[in-house]
C-alpha cells in the first residue's frame, strides 16, 4: 500500500504562472519531508525540505506547504520557468522509527511552456 | 567533487548472468544506499549501509546482495539476474542515516533478457 501518493502522473503550466504540485500520505509518524527534482538520465536532486513542526518553508522561487491534519503537502513553484520541466519526487521519512529511509512517491511530470 | 559516481551507466545481461554495480562518493558520507525505479514508480530502498561495516535490507532486497568495501565505495550485485530486475539503479549517500537529505548518483540502466 502506497503511503506517499502523487495523484497527478503530469501538469502543464505556462512560463511566468505557478506551478503546484501534490502529495499525499497515510503514515502518521512521517516527521519530514522532502521533494527532489529528476531530469530524464540524470539521478534526483534534493529541492526543499520541510519538518513536521512546521507548516512552510520558502526557498527562492520554491514554498512548500505542510498540512498535517490533511497529510498533504504542496509544492509551489513561482514563477514556473521552462528549465523547471522535470519529474518531481515527493519523500517521506519517519527519522524517529525505523531505518531512517525516505519513502518516495511516484513522481509527477511538470512541463513549463514558453 | 565528483559527488556520487555510479559504474556501468548501462547494461544488457542475460538471465540467469551475474554483475556487480559499483557506487563511490567523495563527500566523506557515512551513509549510503541502493534503490531501483521502475517505470511510472518512486524510488524503493534496495539495502542500504548505515555506516562502513554495516548493511541492512530495504523494502526490496531479495535477488540482491551487497557490499561496504569502505567508507567510499558500496556495490550492489545481483546473483542470478531475472528479468523482474530490469530497471534504473540509483545510488546515494548521506552525512548519517538520520541526515535526511540523500544525494543521489546518475544511474545504472540495466536490461535483463
Amino acid at each position: 500500500d502506497q503511503q506517499v501518493k502523487q495523484n497527478s502522473p503530469s501538469l502543464s503550466v505556462q512560463e511566468g504562472r505557478i506551478s503546484i504540485l501534490n502529495c499525499d500520505y497515510t503514515n502518521s509518524m512521517f516527521d519530514y519531508f522532502l521533494w527532489y527534482k529528476k531530469y530524464p538520465a540524470e539521478g534526483p536532486t534534493f529541492l526543499i525540505s520541510i519538518s513536521s513542526i512546521k507548516d512552510k518553508n520558502e526557498d527562492g522561487r520554491f514554498t512548500v506547504f505542510l498540512n498535517k491534519s490533511a497529510k498533504h503537502l504542496s509544492l509551489h513553484i513561482v514563477p514556473s520557468q521552462p528549465g523547471d520541466s522535470a519529474v518531481y519526487f515527493c519523500a517521506a521519512s519517519d527519522y524517529g522509527g525505523s531505518q531512517g529511509n525516505l519513502i518516495f512517491g511516484k513522481g509527477t511530470k511538470l512541463s513549463v511552456k514558453p | 567533487n565528483a559527488g556520487v559516481t555510479q559504474t556501468p551507466k548501462f547494461q544488457v545481461l542475460k538471465t540467469g548472468q551475474s554483475m556487480t554495480l559499483q557506487c563511490a562518493q567523495d563527500m566523506n558520507h557515512n551513509s549510503m544506499y541502493w534503490y531501483r525505479q521502475d517505470p511510472g514508480m518512486g524510488l524503493r530502498l534496495i539495502y542500504y549501509s548505515a555506516s562502513e561495516g554495516t548493511t541492512d535490507k530495504g523494502e526490496v532486497p531479495n535477488g540482491y546482495n551487497v557490499s561496504r568495501l569502505n567508507k567510499r565505495e558500496f556495490s550492489l550485485r545481483l546473483e542470478s539476474a531475472a528479468p523482474s530486475q530490469t530497471s534504473v539503479y540509483f545510488c546515494a549517500s548521506s552525512e548519517a542515516l538520520t541526515s535526511y537529505e540523500q544525494y543521489f548518483g546518475p544511474g545504472t540502466r540495466l536490461t535483463v533478457t
